[in-house]
């Protein structure tokens, strides 16, 4: 069993619509929790960036972590054609700066 | 955010030849930086860790002696995939980390090289 795990899709959902995308977690030890966004052929940007439980909201993007369920989520509010990418999760215990084991990533199409 | 710059972004090279790929940190100094490799449609899978003026921390199954890793300045690292093989093919991500508190410290990709050998 992998210490992340997230749906590979690929997602497709209309323009305007909500992306909800999602990751579980075995390793406890996880305290810190990144959303990164992939383009093909790219390397990956961070979009959100969360310490241990709760909400974070920044612009459409919306991360959560449930850390007694050792699951995190991100929202993406009224989507747009150019959100269509991959998006990663990452975690950390020590943080965004060190050692990150990556889900294996979710394809999102948003379609116009 | 922080930049980091990866090069080449492309590579084509023969089997048995020696490829280097270059990592630096335009606006910040980077103590530690990462080596990612990451196959098609799978995620990135964490090769080494590298910091300025220490030898490089490989993770378990990468060969050390066929990924060689220089970390000479607080911003440049550099990845030589030495005698190349066809199954070395796929894409390389580096990383630098911005330091400083906890809160603070994120980690910034670069581009990524694609490397293919014939």
């Amino acid at each position: 069993q992998k210490e992340v795990e997230q749906d590979p899709g690929p997602l497709s959902v209309p323009e305007g619509a909500i992306v909800s995308l999602n990751c579980t977690y075995s390793n406890s030890a996880f305290q810190y929790f990144m959303w990164y966004r992939q383009y093909s052929r790219k390397g990956p940007e961070l979009l959100m960036y969360t310490y241990s439980s709760g909400n974070k909201e920044d612009g459409r993007f919306t991360a959560q972590v449930d850390k007694s369920s050792k699951y995190i989520s991100l929202f993406i509010r009224d989507s747009q054609p150019s959100d269509s990418a991959t998006y990663l999760c990452a975690m950390s215990p020590s943080g965004a700066g060190n050692k990150l084991t990556f889900g294996g990533g979710t394809r999102v199409l948003v379609k116009p | 955010g922080a930049v980091v710059s990866q090069h080449p972004s492309r590579v084509i090279c023969k089997s048995g030849t020696s490829v280097k790929i270059e990592c630096r940190s335009l606006d910040f100094q980077a103590t530690t930086m990462f080596w990612y490799r990451q196959f098609p449609k799978q995620s990135l899978m964490l090769m080494a860790t590298s910091n300025e003026g220490s030898k490089a921390t490989y993770e378990q199954g990468v060969e050390k002696d066929k990924f060689l890793i220089n970390h000479a300045s607080l911003t440049l690292s550099t990845l030589t995939v030495t005698s190349a093989h066809p199954e070395d093919s796929s894409f390389y991500i580096c990383s630098a980390s911005t330091g400083g508190v906890l809160a603070k410290n994120i980690q910034y990709f670069g581009a990524g090289t694609r490397l293919s050998v014939l």
